[in-house]
């Protein structure tokens, strides 16, 4: 089973700054079946990230994702007062998911 | 619009049982496999099982294996989650979430259903 480690596990950021996120898997990941999301409290999930880069339907620009093999990003350009939250790394494979611990970015 | 809204959760004593109905519209249901993940309190998220859109097909986590069945009933647009031997570790908000495969990428997820085992 591969295992996706986050980090890091708190980012204290303030509005406007930018926001690297990392995932790395314990062995490599095509990136076709590598995913993020995002959660608010008391909210189930949400799509951002598919295919390790593309956008979801809906997700403003300033989200981006990037990577390949073992280490994948999630980057927000330029952070809004919306984007305070927990974000996961999901992958896929052998009919099977696995998801990373999260990454809260929390406001500074 | 893609709508998933489930059911079922509640308290249960260790060793009890429970089934969780997930109810789909917006999308042709038989078409899409269907994923149960589930959230303990303040912890991640960990996915427990998966179903085909026919239903012939289905796979589980470990930590469920042998305890957990999940269904579906495509004349329903209902997804479920039989829950067995239930124990405090499986305490949890269990989400049902519509698969995009071959990429196994979550698209939708429902509000969630809180189970909570405890004597």
């Amino acid at each position: 089973e591969i295992v996706l480690t986050q980090s890091p596990g708190t980012l204290s950021l303030s509005p406007g700054e930018r926001a690297t996120l990392s995932c790395r898997a314990s062995q490599s990941v095509s990136s076709t079946f590598l995913a993020w999301y995002q959660q608010k409290p008391g909210q189930a999930p949400r799509l951002l990230i598919y295919g390790a880069s593309s956008r979801a339907t809906g997700i403003p620009d300033r989200f981006s994702g990037s990577g390949s093999g073992t280490d994948f990003t999630l980057t927000i350009s330029r952070l809004e007062p919306e984007d305070f939250a927990v974000y996961y790394c999901q992958q896929y494979g052998n009919s099977l998911w696995t998801f990373g611990q999260g990454t809260k970015v929390e406001i500074k | 619009e893609v709508q998933l809204l489930e059911s079922g959760g509640g308290l249960v004593q260790p060793g009890g049982s429970l089934r969780l109905s997930c109810a789909a519209s917006g999308f042709t249901f038989s078409s899409y496999a269907m994923n149960w993940v589930r959230q303990a309190p303040g912890k991640g998220l960990e996915w427990v099982s998966v179903i085909s859109g026919s239903g012939g097909s289905t796979n589980y986590a470990d930590s469920v294996k042998g305890r957990i069945t999940i269904s579906r009933d495509n004349s329903k647009n209902t997804l479920y989650l039989h829950m067995n031997s239930l124990r405090v570790e499986d305490t949890a908000v269990y989400y049902c979430a519509k698969v995009e495969l071959p990429t196994g990428t979550i698209d939708h997820w429902g509000q969630g259903t809180l189970v909570t085992v405890s004597s």
